[in-house]
């Protein structure tokens, strides 16, 4: 069935350091791209999406890149913060009768001073 | 505006008791879903509603589970006789439509422990 996989946590990193976090997917279609982030005591939000091969989501400094050749979506950014502490979700989605979204199992992110 | 809001934030139950939770969606919105997020298991997709269409049920892990919802908007989740497996914060979502590239917009969640 459908699937996405992402990278276990926690990942550890000082402030300033380089982010990637690992996504890949197993779809039968094209399905939407999405990355979700839960800040400490927060709800989910969306972080960035990307909606066909190609497209780049980019939101406050992340980036991640829809590979339809690698079924990829790997979370980037350049320069991370404290503030960016939180677990982040990798998912995907088909729409129409299908219109849940298809979570990883998150990947807690703590970035230190 | 009003983002999605969940009742109540917390629930303790006892084992075998009957619980309700609640969401209101965004105005408009036509997509609702919920799901639940558990330590084991990550977030899982429950159930989907769009519009006036037959309520997706896939993910519903039993029959004790089941949802309802009145008016095309506020939505109750119903989870019979609970069980201690059940405890998990229960979030709930809208989104405009059911369309792929929708965001959807999640509530705070409701925290079930079930005792």
């Amino acid at each position: 069935g459908d699937s996405v996989t992402q990278m276990e946590g926690p990942v550890t990193l000082s402030e300033e350091a380089f982010l990637t976090i690992n996504c890949t997917y197993t779809a039968t279609g094209y399905p939407s791209l999405f990355w979700y982030v839960q800040y400490p005591g927060e709800g989910l939000q969306l972080l960035l999406k990307a909606t066909k091969a190609d497209d780049k989501g980019s939101n406050k400094g992340f980036e991640a890149t829809y590979r339809k050749e690698t079924t990829s979506f790997h979370l980037e950014k350049g320069s991370v913060q404290v503030s960016d502490s939180a677990v982040y979700f990798c998912a995907l989605r088909f729409g129409g009768s299908q219109g849940n979204l298809i979570f990883g199992k998150g990947t807690k992110l703590s970035v230190k001073p | 505006g009003a983002g999605v809001s969940q009742s109540p934030s917390n629930k303790v139950t006892e084992k075998g008791k009957d619980v309700e939770l609640r969401c209101d969606p965004i105005s408009g919105h036509t997509a609702l879903y919920w799901y639940r997020q558990s330590l084991g298991q990550g977030l899982e997709f429950l159930i989907y509603f769009q519009g006036n269409s037959a309520p997706d049920k896939s993910g519903l892990p039993s029959d004790r589970f089941s949802a309802e919802r009145t008016g095309g908007s506020v939505s109750t989740l119903t989870i019979q006789r609970t069980q201690q497996e059940d405890s998990a914060v229960y979030l709930c979502a809208s989104s405009p439509s059911g369309g792929k590239n929708n965001e959807q917009f999640f509530g705070p969640g409701t925290r079930l422990t079930v005792l």
